[in-house]
């Protein structure tokens, strides 16, 4: 089955820097990528996700990469806020019964200063 | 729309006591989901639905049992609480694959004491 790693597990920066999560995946048929945000106290909700047939996707100050050969995808956040401050999941696919459901990382928590 | 709903979101049991979480999803989604989210492990799956009428062990079945009332709904139950299952539980859907992203409802607080 799918064993998904994420670090860092905690991650602090000043409001305006760069923020960089990174997970690493085992199964090597897994297709589809996405990235969670859970606010203190909220559900989890998806904020960006990817496909294995592109290398990157953007969207305004969030991306993903993806790194099939390497079996890694990362999470990038540009010019932060405080309102990025969140938990953040990557998850990737579980599919050893013939039907796909989320393998989820560990989470990283990510605290953004003013 | 509500997307997915879930209730309680608070509640107390003692050791021993039963009790059933709902969840009803209102996007015509064909799989749902249960996971559980214990600090620093994420979010762990219990039991998954991947389309009425089915239902299957996730990663951390033991201690619990689901339904799959109709396509709209999919309860949890726990037959005898035990103070290991103290977490916030997670009832989320999707269409018929992981790929078409998940919708969570808004969890349940759950403390067994």
């Amino acid at each position: 089955g799918e064993n998904v790693e994420q670090h860092p597990s905690t991650l602090s920066v000043q409001e305006g820097d760069s923020a960089v999560i990174k997970c690493t995946y085992s199964d090597s048929a897994s297709n589809y990528f996405p990235w969670y945000k859970q606010e203190l106290g909220k559900r989890p909700q998806l904020i960006i996700d990817i496909r294995s047939n592109v290398g990157e996707k953007k969207d305004q100050r969030i991306a993903v990469t993806l790194n099939k050969t390497a079996k890694h995808f990362s999470l990038h956040i540009t010019e932060t806020q405080p309102e990025d401050s969140a938990v953040y999941f990557c998850a990737a696919p579980n599919s050893n019964t013939g039907f796909q459901k989320l393998v989820f990382g560990t989470g990283t928590r990510l605290l953004v200063s003013p | 729309n509500a997307g997915v709903t879930q209730t309680p979101k608070f509640q107390v049991l003692k050791t021993g006591q039963s009790m059933t979480l709902q969840c009803a999803q209102d996007m015509n989604h064909n799989s749902m989901y249960w996971y559980r989210q214990d600090p620093g492990m994420g979010l762990r799956l219990i039991y998954y639905s991947a389309s009425e009428g089915t239902t299957d062990k996730g990663e951390v079945p033991n201690g619990y049992n689901v339904s799959r009332l109709n396509k709209r709904e999919f309860s949890l139950r726990l037959e005898s609480a035990a103070p290991s299952q103290t977490s916030v539980y997670f009832c989320a859907s999707s269409e018929a694959w992981a790929g078409g992203g998940y919708t969570f409802g808004s969890g349940t607080r759950l403390t067994v004491v």
